[in-house]
């Protein structure tokens, strides 16, 4: 697999359990974010995003949570599941709205 | 489907031997962005293109140029590629800029 999960937090959960990953992002102006999985071999994939006049997005066994005061953002996954191990990545845009800033990402592996 | 193609994904050279990267996608989407992920580091933007004929330095670009003489096509150029080159490089579109990025599969760069 490829190598860029080096040095990276890792996070082990069990299958079937509640998994929350976490991210502290860098600028208070930042306006968008979004949060990225990305497998071995693959490219990043979009999970879910939330706009800074948000607190909570939910999708499909995922949900966002944006804490504006301490400049938090948190990926929940609900009943995680084996295909769900990956590096998964936060993102903000940038101050000048001009590209996205990605941070180092988070290791999760789920344990059958 | 929408589609991010890259070629080679995987390429071994030496040190000074120009090469070149293609990117390609198929969603006639005007902005399109190089990144280049590196162990423990997420990933970092190389150049990108707001348009045909427009492009434009992200944090990273030395020893790199682009090109964007037609909307689909995007290559990434090095013309004396050096070992700290050395890297997994994406190509990504967003379907606006700057949200939920469609990135290709990778490309594997090794330089000895």
């Amino acid at each position: 697999g490829e190598s860029v999960g080096l040095h990276l937090p890792t996070l082990s959960v069990q299958e079937g359990d509640n998994s929350i990953i976490n991210c502290a992002y860098s600028n208070s102006a930042s306006d968008y974010f979004i949060w990225y999985k990305q497998e071995s071999g693959k490219g990043p994939q979009f999970i879910i995003d939330i706009r800074s006049n948000m607190d909570k997005r939910q999708g499909q066994r995922v949900t966002v949570l944006l804490n504006k005061t301490v400049k938090h953002l948190s990926l929940q996954i609900a009943a995680t599941q084996p295909g769900d191990s990956a590096v998964y990545f936060c993102a903000e845009i940038g101050e000048y709205g001009n590209k996205l800033v990605f941070g180092a990402g988070t290791i999760l592996r789920v344990k059958s | 489907e929408a589609q991010v193609t890259q070629n080679p994904r995987y390429l071994i050279t030496v040190t000074g031997k120009k090469l070149t990267v293609t990117c390609s996608q198929n969603m006639n989407h005007e902005y399109m962005s190089w990144y280049r992920q590196d162990p423990g580091l997420g990933l970092r933007q190389i150049y990108y293109s707001m348009n045909v004929e427009v492009t434009d330095k992200g944090d990273v670009p030395e020893g790199y140029k682009v090109s964007r003489k037609e909307k689909r096509n995007f290559p990434l150029i090095l013309e004396s590629p050096s070992p700290n080159q050395t890297s997994l490089y994406f190509c990504a579109t967003p379907r606006v800029p700057h949200y939920e990025q469609y990135f290709g599969p990778g490309t594997r760069l090794t330089v000895t």
